[in-house]
Formats: C-alpha cells, sequence, structure tokens
C-alpha cells in the first residue's frame, strides 16, 4: 500500500529566508509525486509534479522539488519565502490507480 | 484550461435534511471524478471515486447510502448528503482527472463548506 508522511505539521521561517517542507512516500511501484498548496477556506492548487525524467522539478512561484528514489522522499524547497506563501502544503502520490493519497499537510507560516 | 467549479461555496442546513453539492469540469469532459472531505487542519480523505455513466466507488468507512453520488454526465458530478447530522459538517473538496502529460491527473474544485445545525 502506499503512503505519505510529511514530516512537520508546522514551519515558521522568515520573510525572505530559504525553506524545505519535507515529504516521504512508500510504494512498491512507480509512483507519481504531487505537491499541492491550499490558501484558507479554498481548494488544492497544483504546485509541480514528477511523472518521470529529471529528478528536479520546477513548479509555480519559484519552488522547487527533488524526486529522491533511494531515499524515497520529494522535498519541496524555495530559496527566498514570501509573506503571500503563509498557506497549507500537501504532497500527495498516485500510484497507478489514479487515486492520490494525501500527506496530513504541512502549515507554512512566513513570519515579516 | 482544466477548471473545476463547485457549487455551493457553502451551505448551512438542519439536521436531517439533504444537502446536494455539484461539481462541475467547465473546459474538459472528466470520466472520472472524486470526491474528497476535510475535517479542520487536517488533510484531504477520499470519498469516493466517481465514474460517468456507473455506480461509484466508495472507499472503505464511507456509508454510500448517507453519501449518494451520481455522475451522470462527462462534466458533472454531484454528492448528496442524506439525512445530515452534525458530525457530517466539514469541507468537501471534488476533483477532476484529466489526461495530461501521459497520466491521469487530478483538478481540483474550490471547496464546499457544509454545516450542519
Amino acid at each position: 500500500a502506499q503512503s505519505v508522511t510529511q514530516l512537520d505539521s508546522q514551519v515558521p521561517v522568515f520573510e525572505e529566508a530559504p525553506v524545505e517542507l519535507r515529504c516521504n512516500y512508500s510504494s512498491s511501484v512507480s509512483v507519481y509525486l504531487f505537491w499541492y498548496v491550499q490558501y484558507p477556506n479554498q481548494g488544492l492548487q497544483l504546485l509541480l509534479k514528477y511523472l518521470s525524467g529529471s529528478t528536479l522539478v520546477k513548479g509555480i512561484n519559484g519552488f522547487e522539488a527533488e524526486f529522491n528514489k533511494s531515499q524515497t522522499s520529494f522535498h519541496l524547497r524555495k530559496p527566498s519565502v514570501h509573506i503571500s506563501d503563509t498557506a497549507e502544503y500537501f504532497c500527495a502520490v498516485e500510484a497507478g490507480t489514479y487515486k492520490y493519497i494525501f500527506g496530513t499537510g504541512t502549515r507554512l507560516k512566513v513570519l515579516a | 484550461g482544466a477548471v473545476v467549479s463547485q457549487h455551493p461555496s457553502w451551505v448551512i442546513c438542519k439536521s436531517g435534511t439533504s444537502v446536494k453539492i455539484e461539481c462541475r469540469s467547465l473546459d474538459f469532459q472528466a470520466t472520472t471524478m472524486f470526491w474528497y472531505r476535510q475535517f479542520p487542519k487536517q488533510s484531504l480523505m477520499l470519498m469516493a471515486t466517481s465514474n460517468e455513466g456507473s455506480k461509484a466507488t466508495y472507499e472503505q468507512g464511507v456509508e454510500k447510502d448517507k453519501f449518494l453520488i451520481n455522475h451522470a454526465s462527462l462534466t458533472l458530478s454531484t454528492l448528496t448528503v442524506t439525512s445530515a447530522h452534525p458530525e457530517d459538517s466539514s469541507f468537501y473538496i471534488c476533483s477532476a482527472a484529466r489526461l495530461a502529460d501521459s497520466s491521469y491527473e487530478q483538478y481540483f474544485g474550490p471547496g464546499t463548506r457544509l454545516t450542519v445545525t
């Protein structure tokens, strides 16, 4: 069975500092990996996805993530965050069934 | 492209009544849609997979007689919460699957907040 673990429930960071949000997955088959952002009382917006190919994936809003098969990780990074990046971030895995398994989410709070 | 809408965005209903939530893919056809439930400050839990023209597939623990799903067309799926109770209060999010980059990708609606009094 597939699963996703987001190790940090909350990450406070000062504005213009770098940030990394961690995501680990478990799966016995090839996976597709996603990062979504959710602002309060809104749906999910896709930040980036890994399907195959280059392990470094660039997404919207300056975010990027690196797929590491040996460590079964897909950590999300941004070199310099803004106040507007304050939101909930979800990592998700899809393993051949079209169904997504979501992590528990990480609340990123950017401090002025 | 790939816009998904939900209606209503929020609804308050009395205990014992039924509530219908619509999920529409506005600019693409979706043979498969998904319904999720999200409790405050928690992750999304998949409730069911909705397939156009066939019965929905429910996840373990989800009561199919309480959460009725109808996928009547390639652009519309509805979730009806029957005989709603306060514990059904939650944020319901739908998604529609579309083939993109050789895989199916889900596009999410903005969500519907249901409050049962």
